[in-house]
């Protein structure tokens, strides 16, 4: 079945980048999305991007797509102290987000 | 909007028990999930709505679930009987879209069986 994969757990410094890391196995993949969850909240979506990209920004955000490796990333310029949460790569193919997968979740610290 | 709103937050219930999550989705939107997120096994979608009628409910574990929508603006989840291992936190969450591709996230109701 498909699978998303992520790195556990990742610590930055205050103003320092962040790059959360993501791979995928579902060459139909259409959607990829990145979550937010602070504790004891829902998941909050960040931003998401069709296959046919290969990059996305919003702010400080900066979504990243190689679709021949099955690649994502989100890049957080200027890491704050509120970035520190759990954050989520999904993918779902087309038309089909009831079949969205989630990844285990990274946790990123930023520290002060 | 005051967002998708879950009740309760948190439920602490003896095993047997009969169990009943509820989820206002915001409103206008017409796709509504149920989501269960353990530590073992991650988010997994558990049933999907659209337009209140059930479209894939093959995440439901087992017959104990149970999910409704009677209206656009109310769903239920129902465990019965609860177990232990039913405890997770569980997510609702709305979408204006049928693809799903912005939805939203209730805070989640915390179930503890005991």
């Amino acid at each position: 079945g498909e699978d998303v994969e992520q790195s556990l757990f990742l610590s930055v410094r205050e103003g320092d980048s962040s790059v959360i890391n993501c791979t995928y196995t579902d060459s139909s993949s259409t959607y990829l999305y990145w979550y937010k969850q602070e504790p004891g909240a829902g998941l909050q979506l960040l931003t998401y991007i069709f296959s046919n990209m290969d990059m996305k920004q919003d702010q400080r955000l900066t979504v990243l797509l190689n679709k021949k490796d099955k690649h994502l990333s989100l890049r957080i310029a200027d890491t704050q102290t509120g970035d520190s949460a759990i954050y989520f790569c999904a993918e779902s193919p087309r038309g089909g987000y009831q079949k969205v997968t989630f990844g285990t979740g990274t946790k990123l610290q930023v520290i002060p | 909007d005051a967002g998708v709103i879950q009740s309760p937050r948190h439920e602490v219930t003896e095993m047997g028990q009969e169990v009943t999550l509820r989820c206002k989705p915001i409103s206008g939107h017409n796709s509504l999930f149920w989501y269960r997120q353990t530590m073992m096994r991650g988010l997994e979608l558990l049933i999907y709505f659209n337009n209140n009628v059930p479209i894939d409910d093959s995440g439901m574990p087992e017959d104990r679930f149970s999910a409704k929508m009677p209206n656009a603006s109310f769903s239920t989840l129902k465990i019965q009987p609860s177990e232990p291992r039913d405890s997770a936190v569980y997510f609702c969450a709305s979408s204006l879209r049928r693809d799903g591709t912005e939805a939203f996230f209730g805070q989640g109701t915390r179930l503890t069986v005991v």
